[in-house]
């Protein structure tokens, strides 16, 4: 079974932290998302990878950068952890444009906590 | 931009009602929509993938419909049971180019018994 892997699903950090959340997908899959999920604001796009090296910002990068120096892993930093950035964050992987598939698999997400 | 609507927002059932949950797109020229169960604290387990060619998808008790014309899609639920509790999310790729989807915010559901 495909999997997309987010190695925490609970974490609590301290404000000025520099967190890393990591994100491992097994299906040779082109493109990686990172997602913020908070009550009443939906899915918001914080980054995305289309290949290897390649970032492309999302809706909203502000106090993130992400790394992707390998194709199946994606990476998502927090620079310097903020309390307005306890959120859920979820991971997500795609092939890139094919007629056969196209569809999004997701991680189980992390539970971001900043104290 | 495109926009993706789902109502409601939340809906509460009786447990064995068959029931219908909506989501609307403001743009037509779509690659593919997918439907996804979010449990709470959980990431997004995908459910039903319809691409723009097809009209419909089944798995099990689920049936997703995609009418583009309309800018709509249903996802059908028979014979609903406590366990299809969760918030349903639908998401659009729209053709183009863009490999980013468009996510609507969800429809909560709550079945009891």
């Amino acid at each position: 079974d495909v999997k997309v892997t987010q190695s925490s699903r609970y974490l609590v950090k301290r404000t000025g932290e520099k967190v890393f959340l990591e994100c491992v997908q097994d299906m040779d899959h082109e493109n990686m998302f990172w997602y913020r999920q908070d009550p009443g604001l939906g899915l918001r796009l914080i980054y995305f990878s289309y290949d290897v090296k390649m970032k492309e910002k999302g809706d909203i990068p502000e106090g993130y950068s992400v790394s992707r120096e390998k194709k199946e892993r994606f990476s998502l930093i927090l620079e310097s952890a903020s309390t307005n950035q306890t959120s859920m964050y979820l991971c997500a992987s795609s092939l890139w444009r094919t007629p056969s598939s196209g569809g999004y698999t997701f991680g189980s997400g992390t539970r971001l906590t900043v104290v | 931009k495109q926009e993706v609507t789902q109502i409601p927002a939340a809906l509460s059932v009786p447990e064995g009602e068959n029931l219908v949950l909506n989501c609307s797109f403001t743009d037509s020229a779509i690659y593919n929509l997918q439907w996804f169960r979010q449990d709470p604290g959980k990431g997004l387990t995908s459910l039903l993938l319809i691409q723009s060619s097809q009209r419909e998808q089944t798995s099990g008790r689920l049936n997703a419909s995609l009418d583009k014309s309309s800018g709509r899609s249903t996802l059908y639920i028979a014979a609903s049971q406590p366990g299809d509790s969760a918030t349903y999310l639908c998401a659009v790729k729209e053709s183009g180019g863009s490999y980013i989807p468009t996510f609507g915010r969800g429809t909560s559901l709550i079945v009891h018994p």
